[in-house]
């Protein structure tokens, strides 16, 4: 089982609908969460962190923390075709410990 | 504030010649990372840094791979002999500490021919 995981998609959606992208993680142990988004070419720009259970919410993204379920989610609403990018999920075990990749879920968001 | 910056943006080398690159991170950032990140898939690290002691370098390929941070600011990773394989890119982030969001430079695009 790969320490964090990802739907590669890609993931569809029609402008201004609501995106949902999901990631599962196998350590229990693992305390921070982030959200990066990746254009093609470009480099990882961090969306949302997330540390504790419930919903975090920033503008028009929400990230979601499941720690029973060993999932965190990020909704994106009322998408744009400039938020078709690859999301990538990051888990950080805490203590000081690496954190993580996913391998990233392309969205593309249709006019 | 400036952002995490990386030198250079691109390089192309012959195989089993040596390249180096270099990372400036932010300001008052502890912890430096050295990535590499291959087409579709995420950034794996290569090595991790608080200020000058590298605490986790258990994924860098120590036979050819090399870095440092001297005086636990800048920081340098060397690939010496340079393989095919080693075409990637190679990104540095920088965070306040260990448990913190990362922030990423512009990362260097190596390949190797």
């Amino acid at each position: 089982q790969k320490e964090v995981e990802q739907n590669s998609g890609p993931l569809s959606v029609p402008e201004g609908a609501i995106a949902s992208l999901n990631c599962t993680y196998s350590d229990r142990g693992s305390q921070s969460f982030f959200w990066y988004r990746q254009y093609s070419g470009k480099s990882p720009e961090l969306i949302m962190s997330i540390y504790s259970n419930g919903d975090k919410e920033d503008g028009r993204f929400t990230a979601q923390l499941n720690k029973a379920s060993q999932y965190v989610s990020l909704l994106i609403r009322d998408s744009q075709p400039s938020d078709s990018a690859t999301y990538l999920c990051a888990v950080n075990k805490g203590g000081y410990q690496k954190v993580t990749f996913g391998t990233g879920t392309k969205l593309q968001v249709i006019p | 504030e400036a952002g995490v910056v990386q030198s250079p943006r691109y390089k192309i080398i012959e195989k089993k010649q040596p390249v180096a690159f270099w990372c400036n991170p932010i300001s008052g950032h502890n912890t430096l990372y050295w990535y590499r990140q291959n087409l579709g898939q995420g950034p794996e690290l290569l090595i991790r840094y608080e200020n000058e002691e590298a605490v986790d370098d258990s994924q860098l390929p120590k036979d050819r791979f090399s870095a440092e941070r001297l005086k636990g600011v800048d920081s340098t990773l060397k690939i010496q002999p340079a393989e095919l394989g080693d075409s990637a890119v190679y990104l540095c982030a920088s965070s306040f500490n260990g448990n913190t969001e990362a922030f990423f430079g512009q990362g260097t695009r190596l390949t190797v021919v």
